[in-house]
């Protein structure tokens, strides 16, 4: 399978613990995209990069969260110090720059958090 | 500030009828529009991107149209099948490809 691979698919985890997400994109893919999506709304941006670059970064995307794409090919995703309203869907996404800037967006299936 | 409005409620037809979604935007002005389907615990998938030249763009049995004067793309699907329920998405496209997304609309079609 040479789509989007998101680790792990399901996290359970207690408010204040941390947590990473791992996201490999299609190989040739220069871009990859963080998404979230809480229930009954569609996915919001947190951060995007091209190649390891870091190139936007959402106002969602608060301190407690970092991610990273240190050789340009997998991202990770990390929150620190969990909280409750933290509980969502994080979806990463990938895309070829070759397109520019009309191409589609080839999403995982996504890593799914809940903070008790 | 900038919004994205899909209809909130489900949309529920009949087999074989034509089902068509709304998204209206206000305080955008995109080049690009997309549309993507999402499974329940699925992540999205694209159907169709449309450009503000073009007013009609057509997959199989898919329709989008745009609507820049009135910020507003319509999404038909004819001759609907049971296994096109999911939840239909529409997307603003901006700079690195960065997209918007609606509320989306649960469509659900019964035999």
């Amino acid at each position: 399978d040479t789509g989007v691979s998101q680790n792990p698919r399901h996290k359970i985890t207690k408010r204040g613990q941390n947590v990473t997400f791992r996201c490999d994109p299609i190989s040739e893919h220069n871009r990859l995209y963080w998404y979230r999506q809480t229930l009954g709304q569609g996915p919001e941006f947190l951060t995007y990069f091209q190649n390891e670059a870091q190139l936007e970064k959402s106002r969602l995307l608060s301190d407690r969260f970092s991610a990273e794409r240190p050789k340009g090919s997998f991202s990770t995703l990390e929150i620190q110090r969990t909280e409750q309203g933290d509980s969502a869907m994080y979806l990463c996404a990938s895309s070829p720059t070759d397109r520019g800037d009309t191409g589609e967006l080839f999403f995982g299936e996504g890593s799914r958090l809940t903070v008790l | 500030s900038q919004k994205i409005e899909q209809n909130s409620e489900a949309l529920n037809i009949q087999e074989g009828k034509t089902a068509t979604l709304t998204c209206n935007y206000t305080n955008y002005s995109p080049a690009y529009l997309q549309w993507y389907r999402q499974d329940p615990g699925r992540g999205p998938v694209f159907l169709l991107l449309i450009r503000e030249n073009e007013k009609e763009k057509r997959k199989e049995r898919l329709k989008v149209t745009f609507d820049t004067t009135l910020k507003q793309s319509l999404f038909h699907i004819t001759a609907s099948q049971p296994a096109d329920s999911a939840t239909y998405l529409c997307a603003l496209v901006g700079g690195g490809n960065k997209l918007t997304f609606g509320t989306g609309t649960q469509l659900k079609v019964e035999l």
